[in-house]
C-alpha cells in the first residue's frame, strides 16, 4: 500500500533562516506531488506541483521554493524565512494523470517562524 | 479560483443532521470532500465526477450539480466522530493541463455536541 511521509512534525524556526521540508511517497510511482499551506484557522491554499523529476509549477508568488530530486521526494525549501511563513504545510500525493482520484495527504509540518 | 463554501460553521447535537453546500463560479469537473480533525492532515471523504452523481459513506453522502456549479455534503445522525472541519476541493479541468489541481473552499467548521 501507499504512504506518504512528512518532516519534521513540527518547526520553530527564527526570522531569516533556512528552511528544509521533506516529503516522500512509497508504493507507488511517478506521483503528482503537491505542497499545501494552511494558515491558522484557514483553508488549504495550493503552493507547488510536479508531475516529475525536476518539474515544478508555482501557485504563488512568495519567499519559498520547491524542488523534486527523485520521482517520489518532494522538498520545500526557504533562503530566508519571514514571519508570514508561518503555519501548517502540507504534502500531498496523488495518481499521476488521476484527475478522478484523491489527494493523500502527509501528517504535515507546523512551522512558527519567531 | 477558491470555491465558496456555506455555512463557515455549524453547531449540531448527536444526532441531527446537517448539509454542507460547495458553490464555484467555473464550470467543475470534479468535487472532493475532505474534513480535517483539528491539527491533523486532511482525510479523503468522496470523489464525485459528473453532474448528478451522488455517492455515501455510511451516513454521509454528497450530490454533484454541474449545471448549477456546485455540490453539497449531507452529514445524516451525526455523531460526536463528524466533528472537525470539512472542506470541498475542485477541479476545473478534465486533467490534461491541470495536472489533477485542486482548489479548496475555506472550510466549514462542524462541532457535534453530545
Amino acid at each position: 500500500s501507499q504512504t506518504i511521509h512528512q518532516w519534521p512534525a513540527t518547526l520553530v524556526q527564527p526570522v531569516g533562516s533556512p528552511l528544509s521540508l521533506e516529503c516522500t511517497v512509497e508504493g507507488t510511482s511517478n506521483p503528482n506531488l503537491y505542497w499545501y499551506r494552511q494558515a491558522a484557522g484557514r483553508g488549504l491554499q495550493l503552493l507547488f506541483y510536479s508531475v516529475g523529476i525536476g518539474q515544478i509549477s508555482s501557485e504563488v508568488p512568495q519567499n519559498l521554493s520547491a524542488s523534486r530530486p527523485q520521482d517520489r521526494q518532494f522538498i520545500l525549501s526557504s533562503k530566508k524565512l519571514l514571519l508570514s511563513d508561518s503555519g501548517f504545510y502540507l504534502c500531498a500525493w496523488r495518481a499521476f494523470g488521476g484527475s478522478n482520484s484523491p489527494l493523500h495527504f502527509g501528517n504535515g509540518t507546523r512551522l512558527t517562524v519567531t | 479560483q477558491q470555491p465558496v463554501q456555506s455555512p463557515q460553521a455549524v453547531i449540531l447535537r448527536e444526532g441531527e443532521d446537517a448539509v454542507i453546500n460547495c458553490s464555484s463560479s467555473k464550470a467543475l469537473y470534479s468535487v472532493h470532500w475532505y474534513r480535517q480533525k483539528h491539527g491533523e492532515a486532511p482525510v479523503f471523504l468522496m470523489i464525485l465526477l459528473k453532474g448528478g452523481e451522488q455517492k455515501g459513506h455510511e451516513k454521509i453522502s454528497a450530490s454533484f450539480n454541474e449545471k448549477k456549479q456546485q455540490s453539497s455534503l449531507y452529514l445524516t445522525a451525526s455523531q460526536l466522530s463528524y466533528s472537525g472541519t470539512y472542506f470541498c476541493g475542485t477541479g476545473i479541468n478534465a486533467g490534461g493541463t491541470s495536472y489533477g489541481k485542486l482548489t479548496f473552499g475555506q472550510g466549514t467548521i462542524l462541532t457535534v455536541h453530545p
